[in-house]
């Protein structure tokens, strides 16, 4: 079965880094796009990044952009999320999700989260 | 960029009472638009993906419908398990954006 667990998050002053990772198994990682979707303490969901399944397009919400990098290894069916020059506001559980059927961002399986926390 | 609103953005039900929730997009996304459900502290779920096409494993009292602007999902018996917050999202163009969220819960 589908599996993807994140690991990563902690807390982090602002202006710092952080890189998670978000292990797959269970598919073809390699034949699938995937996402990071991101909630803030008691909020909704964001978008924040997606790549396809050859790394060759990434696409990033305005609110990231520039600061946030996502890339992935095939070969250890692995997802990264690198997070530059965090901000109290990106405090969130951060969520991996693989693409599905239908349209460009249909997620059918998500990660349990790991929980990003900015401050000082 | 597309903007998502819900409606109601709350509501109220009795288990094997019909559920109806509205979302609307700024502009025309045809037929790509995704229901998520999400249980407090747990991850969203995937209900329905173009608007209408049921995901593996979702029981069918939950259903889709609606394209251009205007959709709906319906469960049509709400069950215990069903009190939860559902979103939905579009998958027609970047930023793939959801909207804010319809919790129910129970009356």
């Amino acid at each position: 079965q589908v599996q993807l667990v994140e690991s990563g998050g902690g807390v982090v002053q602002p202006g710092g880094s952080l890189r998670l990772s978000c292990a797959a198994s269970g598919f073809t990682f390699s034949s699938y796009a995937m996402h990071w979707v991101r909630q803030a303490p008691g909020q909704g969901l964001e978008w924040v990044a997606t790549i396809r399944f050859d790394g060759s397009n990434k696409f990033f919400a305005d609110s990231v952009k520039g600061r946030f990098t996502i890339s992935r290894d095939n070969s250890k069916s692995t997802l990264y999320l690198q997070l530059k020059s965090l901000r109290p506001a990106d405090t969130a559980v951060y969520y991996c999700a693989k693409d599905g059927l239908g349209g460009m961002a249909t997620m059918d399986h998500w990660g349990q989260g790991t929980l990003v926390t900015v401050s000082s | 960029d597309i903007q998502m609103t819900q409606s109601p953005s709350s509501l109220s039900a009795s288990v094997e009472d019909r559920v109806t929730i509205t979302c609307r997009a700024s502009q025309s996304i045809t037929r790509y638009l995704n229901w998520y459900q999400q249980r407090p502290g747990k991850a969203p779920k995937l209900l329905i993906y173009d608007a209408s096409s049921l995901q593996s494993g979702v029981p069918s009292r939950f259903s889709g419908s609606g394209s251009g602007t205007d959709f709906t999902l319906t469960i049509s018996s709400l069950q215990p398990e069903d009190f939860a917050t559902y979103y939905c999202q579009q998958s027609y163009s970047t930023p793939f954006t959801f909207g804010p969220g319809t919790k129910v819960d129970i009356k």
